[in-house]
């Protein structure tokens, strides 16, 4: 079946370093690709998307770009402030697929130290 | 506005007494969903709905009920609570059933 997976965390940074997150994919058919931000105590938020094989999503200084021939969607920030503390899931969607939902990642705590 | 809101944010009950958390989005939204988080598990689906009085089940939709009989309201009922349902606990609305969707605050439980 469809499934994310991604790196487990936490993940500590110093602030201005650089910051990535793996995500690698399985799906059936065409996905759309997403990572959502949970700020501590708050609910998701979308952070960016892509719809299509080598669509690079971006916000907020993030970027993901989707690799259809890797089945990737690596969160990429390239000087992190300690604001950016936070759970990082990916996710996916396949349209007309047979169920209706996000499939979620564990999510990637990251916690950026002054 | 445009959001999603669920009530109660925090609820502590015991086993067997039955409880409701309601949900509710401004947006006009044709589908709905509930999702529990637990650690290392990430989010799963519970239930959904792809429109007033269409409902389905997700992947975890045992000791769950839900109801859509206003497009904008989709309340969660545990009619017996039990302990293995303590979790955190998120509303989300979409103008479509795949793709981007709009997250509530999320619900605390736990059952004693």
């Amino acid at each position: 079946g469809d499934s994310v997976t991604q790196m487990e965390g936490p993940v500590t940074l110093s602030e201005e370093a650089f910051l990535t997150i793996n995500c690698t994919y399985t799906a059936t058919g065409y996905p759309s690709l997403f990572w959502y931000v949970q700020y501590p105590g708050e609910g998701l938020q979308l952070l960016l998307k892509a719809t299509k094989a080598d669509d690079k999503g971006s916000n907020k200084g993030f970027e993901a770009t989707y690799r259809k021939e890797t089945t990737s969607f690596h969160l990429e920030k390239g000087s992190v402030q300690v604001s950016d503390s936070a759970v990082y899931f990916c996710a996916l969607s396949v349209p007309g697929g047979a169920t209706n939902k996000l499939i979620f990642g564990t999510g990637t705590l990251l916690a950026v130290q002054p | 506005e445009a959001q999603v809101t669920q009530n109660p944010r925090y609820l502590i009950t015991v086993t067997g007494k039955k409880l409701t958390v309601t949900c509710s989005q401004n947006m006009n939204h044709e589908y709905m969903s509930w999702y529990r988080q637990d650690p290392g598990l990430g989010l799963r689906q519970i239930y959904y709905s792809m429109n007033v009085e269409v409902t389905d089940k997700g992947d975890v939709p045992e000791g769950y009920k839900v109801s859509r009989k206003e497009k904008r309201n989709f309340p969660l009922i545990l009619e017996s609570p039990s302990p293995n349902q303590t979790s955190l606990y998120f509303c989300a609305s979409s103008p479509q059933g795949f793709g981007e969707q709009f997250f509530g605050p999320g619900t605390r439980l736990t059952v004693l």
